[in-house]
């Protein structure tokens, strides 16, 4: 069965701290990974789809990392404002749908 | 902005009632899913429909669930007879499909299935 991996669970930190997370997946058989922000009663907004082993892409203070080698990606949020608060979910694509991970929630305290 | 469309944002039901949870996708969109995710669970994967037909499903999708398109614009989910299990946040998804792998899925806000 193929799992994905967050780590942490949550994460509290203080405005204006720099923080990141990671995201574990099967190496073997990789597509694409995408990185999800999610608000509570509100849709989850897609930040980014990774392809390409060595991808960075970045959004505003936002960034994430793909190492396809070693399964992982990481995602870094510079600088962490209180309107960061939201779960970040990665997925990894296969065969057309998208296997999540857990999450992991941040909280950014002013 | 487009964005994909859900009604309605909550739904209670007595077990054993048949639901049927709304979405309206992208316009120009043309692969459509459902997802859930059961409270304290990972999101999960239950099916994809495309060009009027079931792509794939998960084993999560038995007898009990159905998907249609009625029209141009609306993508349904249906549950026969509900059970307690299914009590979770439903999400509706469409991509394009002209990008595959890097094509993004786009997400509806959800709703809330609560089974009594």
């Amino acid at each position: 069965i193929l799992n994905v991996e967050q780590s942490p669970q949550s994460l509290h930190v203080q405005e204006g701290d720099s923080t990141n997370f990671t995201c574990s997946f099967p190496s073997s058989n990789f597509y694409a990974l995408h990185w999800y922000r999610w608000e509570t009663a509100k849709s989850p907004e897609a930040l980014f789809v990774m392809t390409l082993n060595g991808d960075e892409k970045k959004k505003g203070r936002i960034s994430a990392t793909l190492n396809t080698k070693e399964g992982y990606s990481y995602l870094y949020i510079k600088g962490s404002q209180p309107e960061d608060s939201a779960t970040y979910l990665c997925a990894f694509f296969q065969g057309g749908k998208l296997i999540f991970g857990q999450g992991t929630e941040l909280s950014v305290k002013p | 902005e487009p964005e994909v469309t859900q009604t309605p944002s909550h739904q209670v039901t007595q077990m054993g009632q048949e639901v049927i949870l709304r979405c309206v996708p992208i316009s120009n969109h043309l692969y459509f899913y459902w997802y859930r995710q059961i409270l304290g669970q990972k999101v999960e994967f239950l099916v994809s429909f495309y060009n009027n037909e079931i792509s794939e499903k998960s084993e999560i999708f038995d007898d009990q669930f159905s998907v249609e398109r009625p029209d141009g614009s609306n993508f349904t989910l249906k549950i026969r007879s509900t059970k307690l299990e299914d009590s979770a946040m439903y999400f509706c998804a469409s991509r394009r499909m002209d990008g595959g792998r890097t094509d993004t899925q786009y997400f509806g806000p959800g709703t809330r299935l609560t089974v009594l």
